[in-house]
């Protein structure tokens, strides 16, 4: 069964607008989770961790929230470029070190237009 | 700068033939790990290791082995290859935090 879900499965938005990806999950342990930045065929690239029972982070353009009560994510991005295309991928650890498992979600594919 | 690399980036096969995927990290981590990418799914564990010598099985293990010979490399074996073994595949390495390789597709015809 999927653990972790996200939404939607893909976003069409124009140069400059802003928008809103969501995870949930029933990964129990949670310890963390994290965002990650696809471009396609290529690796992950972090952009986000948090980690606290209700925390928010921001990188630039890029925030996070999560509510560990609600198990529920998101990631924002603002005023987005050309070069947010890519697909962004949640995924919940249960442990804070390597002996932990990394759930991954399938992935929300944003689609930045002119 | 923490890296992994993968070699080759792309390969192509034919159903029962025999496919070797390296990984290489320079992070002095011990675990390292195999996923595979599909469409609709997220990344899925195959096999992952705990240091030179150890091999512990993931999610997805069938039809896949893997071998650690140094801290440093990490193969996954495809011996018998399959069409549903067409996907991508990603090795990692971690410490407190996971850090990925760029990807390796493999097509079997």
């Amino acid at each position: 069964k999927t653990q972790v879900e996200q939404s939607p499965q893909s976003l069409v938005v124009r140069q400059g607008e802003n928008c809103v990806l969501q995870c949930n999950y029933s990964v129990t342990p949670d310890n963390h989770l994290r965002w990650f930045k696809q471009d396609t065929g290529k690796g992950l690239v972090s952009l986000t961790v948090l980690v606290d029972q209700k925390d928010k982070t921001s990188n630039g353009r890029y925030s996070a929230t999560l509510d560990k009560d609600a198990k529920h994510s998101t990631l924002h991005i603002t005023a987005t470029l050309l070069d947010d295309t890519a697909t962004y991928i949640c995924v919940v650890g249960d442990r804070g070190s390597a002996l932990g498992r990394l759930h991954f979600g399938a992935g929300t594919q944003l689609i930045v237009i002119p | 700068e923490a890296a992994v690399t993968q070699s080759p980036r792309n390969k192509v096969t034919v159903t029962g033939g025999n496919v070797t995927l390296s990984c290489r990290q320079t992070n002095s981590h011990n675990y390292m790990y195999w996923y595979r990418q599909d469409t609709g799914h997220g990344l899925r564990l195959i096999h992952y290791s705990y240091g030179a010598g150890n091999l512990q099985i993931g999610d997805v293990p069938d039809g896949y082995k893997a071998t650690r010979t140094t801290q440093e490399d990490f193969f996954l074996l495809l011996e018998l290859a399959s069409p549903s073994q067409t996907s991508l595949y990603f090795c990692a390495s971690s410490g407190a935090e996971q850090f990925f390789g760029p990807g390796t597709r493999l097509t079997v015809l």
